[in-house]
């Protein structure tokens, strides 16, 4: 099956710094990704489409000036925490499909965990 | 707005048979797609519906009914490694997912 990777898989920074989280589709191109938030014992929160090329897309109440995403090939996307708060520690997670369309499985990636200190 | 529902945690036993509801109110529908997730990791694709009716992949099965807005995964023969939760999303009209808050599945010996 299509393989998703993330890295760094945890992450431990300091308050005010950025980290950069990287997305990988390893074996087929991703027109499209999608970045996700969890909390402890919460459900998958949707931050934001990425789509290759263009401009991301984000859901309400993402701030897009703080979770900057970058879709610059079809096979990497990056969501890059700026200016990190204790309150953005949290588990993000990438997912991927070649079409969202007529290929219905999304893939996910194995997740990074992000801890502010 | 759209919503999905499902149990916030159910325990069963091993060995027995457990049955996950899940009601959607989405703008269109694309399709239904069950996730495992264990804690700290990735979700993992279980099941994906997208006519009416049950679609069986091994001890795991899903049904569907559309005009119900209506899913449920059917875990049988319960192992102890089935303890996680279990996610129901929706593909919308725009083949977004949206996503239930996931139902906590506790199995005791």
């Amino acid at each position: 099956g299509a393989v998703v990777s993330q890295h760094p898989s945890w992450v431990i920074c300091k308050s005010g710094t950025s980290v950069k989280i990287e997305c990988r589709s390893l074996d087929f191109q991703a027109t499209t990704m999608f970045w996700y938030r969890q909390f402890p014992k919460q459900s998958l929160m949707l931050m934001a489409t990425s789509n290759e090329g263009s401009k991301a897309t984000y859901e309400q109440g993402v701030e897009k000036d703080k979770f900057l995403i970058n879709h610059a090939s079809l096979t990497l996307s990056t969501l890059t925490v700026t200016s990190a708060h204790p309150e953005d520690s949290s588990f993000y997670i990438c997912s991927a499909n070649p079409r969202a369309e007529d290929f219905y499985e999304q893939y996910f990636g194995p997740g990074t965990r992000l801890t502010v200190t | 707005g759209q919503n999905i529902d499902q149990p916030t945690e159910m325990t069963a036993t091993e060995g027995a048979i457990v049955q996950i509801n899940c009601t959607y109110q989405t703008s269109g529908f694309n399709g239904l797609f069950w996730y495992q997730q264990h804690a700290g990791e990735a979700p993992t694709f279980l099941s994906y519906n997208v006519l009416d009716g049950l679609e069986e992949k091994g001890r795991f099965s899903s049904f569907l009914s559309r005009s119900k807005g209506y899913s449920y995964l059917l875990l049988k023969e319960l192992q102890m490694k089935d303890s996680a939760s279990y996610l129901c999303a929706v593909k919308d009209s725009n083949y977004q997912l949206i996503w239930g808050a996931g139902t906590k599945l506790i199995i005791k010996p």
